[in-house]
């Protein structure tokens, strides 16, 4: 199975920096991604990271540490519609295929 | 077209309802994907379809019984649902679920909320 951990809140301030970590325990590791979900509307993609590194896209960028099973999401120049829940993924090979395993997610809110 | 579509957007059904929920896309992807997700949770994958194979069933039970009859196509049945079942159901698309190492991001659908009283 997978264990995926993530702290639950965060709150930061608009034009600040925030990194939302995320850990994970599993076999057959085959990605990470982060996705982005506003209250009542679906996950958006926002990265992939399935080599050791740093991914830089715009205002977010994403890092990971596969022999530390660990990831974060850094947002830069938060602006307000960044308030937002932040899903870390895992996706990783089992019996079956390969499977997807969701984090419980960080809420994240941007204050002015 | 970059879109998923499900239908409807909202679904409000009796335990001894049977009711199907739909999902549709025309992005060619060969990777279709049901998820559960209740208020404040992350979404939980139930099922997986691989080239319209089901590849991987999270041990749901039978009164959820999905359907692939197409590449483009997805649904979920319901029947003798319980209240607890009530909750955002999402459908994914992947441009495939069967190579390692490509990203093969997944693309969201709206959700359907489902209310079973």
């Amino acid at each position: 199975g997978q264990n995926i951990d993530q702290p639950t809140e965060m709150t930061a301030t608009e034009g600040a920096i925030v990194q939302i970590n995320c850990t994970y325990q599993t076999s057959g590791f085959n990605g990470l991604f982060w996705y982005q979900q506003h209250a009542g509307e679906a996950p958006t993609f926002l990265s992939y990271n399935v080599l050791d590194g740093l991914e830089e896209k715009g205002r977010f960028s994403s890092f990971l540490s596969r022999s530390k099973g660990y990831s974060y999401l850094l947002l830069k120049e938060l602006q307000m519609k960044d308030s937002a829940s932040y899903l870390c993924a895992v996706r990783a090979w089992d019996n079956y295929g390969q499977n997807f395993v969701f984090g419980p997610g960080t809420r994240l809110s941007v204050l002015p | 077209d970059t879109e998923v579509t499900q239908t409807p957007k909202h679904l409000v059904m009796g335990m001894t309802n049977k009711k199907s929920l739909k999902c549709e896309q025309h992005m060619g992807h060969r990777a279709m994907y049901w998820y559960k997700q209740k208020a404040k949770k992350p979404p939980e994958l139930m099922f997986v379809y691989s080239y319209e194979k089901l590849s991987i069933n999270e041990s749901v039970p039978s009164r959820f019984s999905p359907e692939c009859p197409n590449s483009s196509l997805l649904n979920l049945h319901l029947h003798a649902l319980q209240p607890e079942d009530s909750a955002l159901y999402l459908c994914a698309s992947s441009q495939d679920n069967s190579l390692a190492g490509d990203r093969n991001e997944q693309f969201f659908g709206p959700g359907t909320r489902l209310t079973v009283l």
